[in-house]
């Protein structure tokens, strides 16, 4: 069964401070990599996509993927109160006619002012 | 550019009861794809439609579950004869073709009495 592993957290980080998001996949021909952010009680809100190895860079977001070591995270510089949400890693899984979101079960991050 | 619109954003249904839950993906947007999130559980992947087709309903449960996307008209995701078990917020996803990001709806938050 594919599967999505995060940190489980929560993680709590000071504000200003570089907040730090793994996320590991179990399928090799993985081709398609997602962030999702998401505040309680609302829905899933996209940050990052990323599709082949290296670094993606989007404002103070950078998603990092390795599929060698099956691998992404994310990095969230300059960290505010703001961001304090679930964040959700996703993979699109490529077999067959499957093209949904796999995700994993979130990590919680806390930004404290 | 409108988002992703579902509607209701809030359903109460008892026991026994139909709930009928809509979504209108993006403009541009073919692909819809439904998701439910238990409480305090992860995002799962219910069923993927195109217009006027199922493409993958992996996620479905084999009973009291029926999802249509017509020619004309939102996308449609039926549960008859309603249990507790059923109480979840439901989201729908859409995207522009296969392997893309996917944008999340607001939600229907359905609450089975």
């Amino acid at each position: 069964q594919k599967e999505v592993e995060q940190n489980s957290g929560p993680l709590s980080v000071p504000e200003g401070a570089i907040a730090s998001l793994n996320c590991t996949y179990s399928d090799r021909v993985s081709q398609s990599f997602f962030w999702y952010r998401q505040y309680s009680g609302k829905s899933p809100e996209l940050i990052m996509s990323i599709y082949s190895n290296g670094d993606k860079e989007d404002g103070r977001f950078t998603a990092q993927l390795n599929k060698a070591s099956q691998y992404v995270s994310l990095l969230i510089r300059d960290s505010q109160p703001s961001d304090s949400a679930t964040y959700l890693c996703a993979v699109i899984f490529s077999s067959g006619s499957a093209r949904q979101l796999t995700f994993g079960s979130g990590t919680q991050l806390t930004v404290l002012p | 550019n409108a988002g992703v619109m579902q509607n209701p954003r809030h359903l109460v249904r008892r026991r026994g009861q139909e709930a009928r839950l809509r979504c209108s993906p993006m403009k541009g947007h073919s692909h819809v794809y439904w998701y439910r999130q238990l409480p305090e559980e992860g995002l799962k992947f219910m069923v993927y439609l195109q217009k006027e087709n199922i493409i993958d309903e992996s996620g479905m449960p084999k009973e009291r579950f029926s999802a249509e996307f017509p020619k004309e008209g939102p996308s449609i995701l039926r549960i008859q004869q309603v249990v507790r078990g059923d109480s979840a917020a439901y989201f729908c996803a859409s995207s522009p073709g296969e392997g893309y990001e996917q944008y999340f709806g607001p939600g229907t938050r359905l609450t089975v009495t």
